[in-house]
Order: structure tokens, then sequence, then C-alpha cells
């Protein structure tokens, strides 16, 4: 199975914050890797897919880069809405296969 | 628009099963395959699973081989996720994710149902 390595596991920043998450794969898995956002008590919503395309809907303040084995998601200017808790995932191989979760947290 | 509609919180007693169903609206249901993902409590998220709507095939995590059978009813745009001999470990919540165009290679997930409780207890 593929290795999915997100760090940090969690951050803490503040309104107005660009951060950045990293997600390494164990394998080479071209561009096919995706990004969750999760709310406590509320079901996962994509974000990214492709490594860089956004899903329909989703704000360009979100961002993804990368091929290979590493990727990250940056959010431009972190707002209130986005505290929670991310996740990536490669879907090149089965079983398809999420890193541990980063969770952002307000400063 | 898109909507997946998950049934309803489960509260089961170790070794006995549960089914979990997602009905499937807005589009049409034979053309996009339909993933399992779970989230134990305090744990990130696992994939469990695919099953293709147009011929009911099915790919399975090997860590539930022989516990998980996906199903579908293409006259109710459903999908059903049985999960058998459950363990505390097994409580968790389940998500149905649309991924997918049948028709082409791509995984991509989408469309998330609201998630469905699973509780094991004795």
């Amino acid at each position: 199975d593929i290795q999915m390595t997100q760090s940090p596991s969690s951050l803490s920043a503040s309104v107005g914050d660009r951060v950045t998450i990293t997600c390494r794969a164990s394998q080479g898995i071209s561009n096919s890797l995706a990004w969750f956002q999760q709310k406590p008590g509320k079901a996962p919503k994509s974000l990214i897919y492709g490594a860089s395309s956004l899903q329909s809907g989703v704000p360009s303040k979100f961002s993804g880069s990368g091929s290979g084995t590493d990727f990250t998601l940056t959010i431009s200017s972190l707002q209130p809405e986005d505290f929670a808790t991310y996740y990536c995932q490669q879907y090149n191989n089965f079983p398809f296969t999420f890193g541990g979760g980063t969770k952002v947290e307000i400063k | 628009q898109v909507q997946l509609v998950q049934s309803g919180a489960e509260v089961k007693k170790p070794g006995a099963s549960v089914e979990v169903s997602c009905k499937a609206s807005g589009y049409t249901f034979t053309n996009y395959r339909m993933h399992w993902v779970r989230r134990a409590p305090g744990q990130g998220l696992e994939w469990m699973g695919v099953i293709n709507p147009t011929g009911g095939s099915t790919t399975y995590a090997q860590k539930f081989q022989g516990r998980v059978t996906m199903t579908r009813d293409t006259s109710t745009s459903t999908v059903y996720m049985e999960l058998s001999s459950l363990r505390s470990e097994d409580t968790a919540v389940y998500y149905c994710v649309r991924g997918g165009a049948v028709a082409g290679t791509s995984s991509v997930f989408d469309y998330w149902g609201q998630g469905s409780l699973v509780t094991v207890s004795s």
C-alpha cells in the first residue's frame, strides 16, 4: 500500500496568515492527489484533485502543487471558516490511502 | 444538484452485521462509481472499497476482504455497504463518496454523503 505522510499534524495560525501543508507519498503517484477539508461533525469537502485543480465552487485562496511524491496545499489568506482538518489522498493505486490529517487551529 | 443521502445511525453488538445505504440523486446513477470511506473516533479517513453501479463489480481494501459487501439497486439509485463480524474497532462514521465516471479512468472524489454513525458496543 502507498503510505501518505502529512506534515505538520497540527498548526496554529492567525486570520490572514498564509498556510502550507505538505504531503509525501511513499512511491510515485503522478498527479493523482486530492485534498479534503473536514470540520467537526461534518462530512469531508473535496477541495482539490489532480494535485492542483480546484473542485467546482472552491475559492481560489486554496491552491495545490506537486507531482510524483511531494505535494503541497496552500491557503493564501486564512479565514475563520478555514479552521478545520485537512487530508491528502492518493487515488493512483488501490487501496486508495489518506494522509493522517493536519489540524489547522486558531492562534 | 447532486445529493447523496445516507441511512441513520446504528448501534450493533459485537459479531453482528450492519448495512448502510446511500441514495443518490441529481445525476445518472450508473454513470459514476461509488466509494465508501470511514472515520473512526480520533482517527483519520480510511478507504473501504468501491462499486461500479453499472454492472455491480467491486474492489475492496484488503483489510475488509471477507467482511464487507457492497451492492447497488439501480431501480432506486441506492448503494449499500454491509459490514459483518463487527468489533468495537468498527465504531466509526461511514461515508459514501461519488468518485469517477464509469466511462473514464479517473477516481476523483467529488460529492460526499452526510455520514452514518455505526456504534459497536456490547
